[in-house]
């Protein structure tokens, strides 16, 4: 079946300007959860939702940054203001269910560069 | 809290040598276990994962891995590497008696497999 969709693939935005990235999950799953890997590095947690709403939210860096998850299926990881350092690739993953240790299944990621 | 280490940044294998991928964890509650796979350009794939069952993980193309307690460590094996393993890899734990959900990964150990 389909896994993990995220669009875009890339996207290249000017200092200041605000962006939407979207991720698809499989169909089905109930959680998901968006994580940031800058170059070199392994992925960093951002949050995470049960349905509609974040259960947790904790790895977001600053309130520059925002998610929203409106029918308990697709989610849009908002970000205002972009800096440079905000350059990295966005990862969106999914579980089945939200108990403890449920195997998440990534996306291809989106990679934003900001100039 | 919990932590993941992994022992070598990079890790450079004749084809049809063995693999050995070392990654050692810290965790304040019992820990879920997974190893990541990332090719160029291409999404994070689960290899195996362990959740408190079998101490010996078996996963796909051959890879294993052993859940050692004692050592806090969770290595990764292959008795033979194929030119198609070379890849980014990434230990990850995960607590499984808190309410956080989020995956923490490794550095990540870079391997080179040689004609």
């Amino acid at each position: 079946g389909a896994g993990v969709s995220q669009t875009p693939s890339n996207k290249v935005t000017e200092k200041g300007k605000y962006v939407e990235l979207r991720c698809d999950p499989i169909s089905g799953h109930t959680a998901l959860y968006w994580y940031r890997q800058s170059l070199g590095q392994g992925p960093e947690f951002l949050i995470y939702f049960q349905g509609t709403g974040a259960a947790d939210d904790s790895g977001l860096p600053n309130d520059r940054f925002f998610a929203v998850r409106p029918e308990g299926s697709v989610s849009t990881l908002k970000i205002q203001r972009t800096e440079r350092g905000d350059s990295a690739v966005y990862l969106c993953a999914s579980s089945l269910t939200w108990v403890a240790g449920d195997t998440q299944y990534f996306g291809p990621g989106t990679r934003l560069t900001v100039l | 809290a919990q932590s993941v280490t992994q022992l070598d940044s990079h890790v450079s294998v004749s084809e049809g040598t063995p693999v050995l991928l070392r990654c050692n964890y810290s965790s304040s509650y019992s820990p879920s276990l997974f190893w990541y796979v990332q090719h160029p350009n291409k999404g994070l794939q689960l290899l195996l994962k362990y959740t408190s069952a079998a101490t010996l993980v078996k996963g796909i193309n051959g890879f294993e891995a052993e859940f050692k307690k004692s050592e806090t460590s969770f290595h990764l094996t292959k008795p033979s590497a194929h030119m198609s393993d070379a890849a980014e890899y990434f230990c990850v734990v995960s607590s499984m008696d808190t309410g956080r959900r989020a995956l923490t990964f490794g550095s990540g150990t870079r391997l080179q497999v040689q004609p």
